[in-house]
């Protein structure tokens, strides 16, 4: 069975400066998905990166990067120049390409420090 | 565009009761998702709808719970009744399509407390 493995359950960071959260996976499967979803307090969970794992070239979006080792399973987010905006509960997520039950880690809570 | 709203917020209830949590998707988006998240621990799927029809409900713990979704709009999970246990997080989400291409849009979910 698939798993998702979030090490970290609380990270500080201080505003301007740059996090990574960490994710580990284990899976069988060779064709999959990674996803990293941030959930600010009350609000609704959004997509941050998501990653496909059959592209070696790892996910940007703005300030929000991926280190992505396939053969190491883990799936990493880097946040830079983090803001205080970024503070939220991120979960690391997993889903074999074929299905659609999304397979979640227990998630990271980042505060920012102003 | 409005995003996947759910109601209530937050529903405290006593042991033996029973709670409607309302899940309402993204319009157009046929696929309905419903996860929970226990205090401290992984989020987990209970349950897929396509439209008004259950494709999946490998994941909803017991027949206490019962999953709806009327005419492939709204969905509705009932408990019933409530344990302890129940006590958690429940998310619902959706997407125009089931297959991984489509983002699951998450809703804030809704905080149940069973005392």
């Amino acid at each position: 069975a698939q798993t998702v493995t979030q090490s970290q359950p609380e990270m500080s960071v201080q505003e301007a400066e740059t996090v990574t959260l960490s994710c580990t996976y284990d899976t069988s499967e060779s064709d999959y998905y990674l996803f990293w979803y941030k959930q600010p307090p009350s609000r609704q969970m959004i997509l941050v990166i998501r990653q496909e794992a059959y592209k070696q070239q790892n996910a940007t979006e703005n300030r929000f990067s991926v280190n992505f080792q396939k053969a190491a399973k883990s799936f990493s987010l880097k946040i830079s120049d983090s803001q205080l905006g970024d503070a939220a509960m991120y979960f690391c997520a997993y889903a074999t390409s074929g299905t659609y039950k999304y397979i979640f880690g227990t998630g990271t809570r980042l505060k920012v420090l102003a | 565009e409005a995003g996947v709203t759910q109601f209530p917020s937050h529903s405290v209830i006593e042991k033996g009761q029973t709670v409607t949590l309302r899940c309402d998707p993204i319009s157009g988006h046929d696929n309905l998702y419903w996860y929970r998240r226990v205090m401290g621990k992984e989020i987990k799927f209970l349950l897929h709808f396509v439209k008004e029809s259950k494709q999946d409900e490998s994941g909803m713990p017991n027949n206490r719970f019962l999953a709806e979704r009327t005419g492939g709009t709204y969905s509705t999970l009932k408990v019933q009744p409530a344990e302890l246990e129940d006590s958690g997080v429940y998310f619902c989400a959706s997407s125009l399509d089931r297959t991984l291409s489509y983002e699951q849009y998450f809703g804030p979910g809704t905080r149940l407390t069973v005392t």
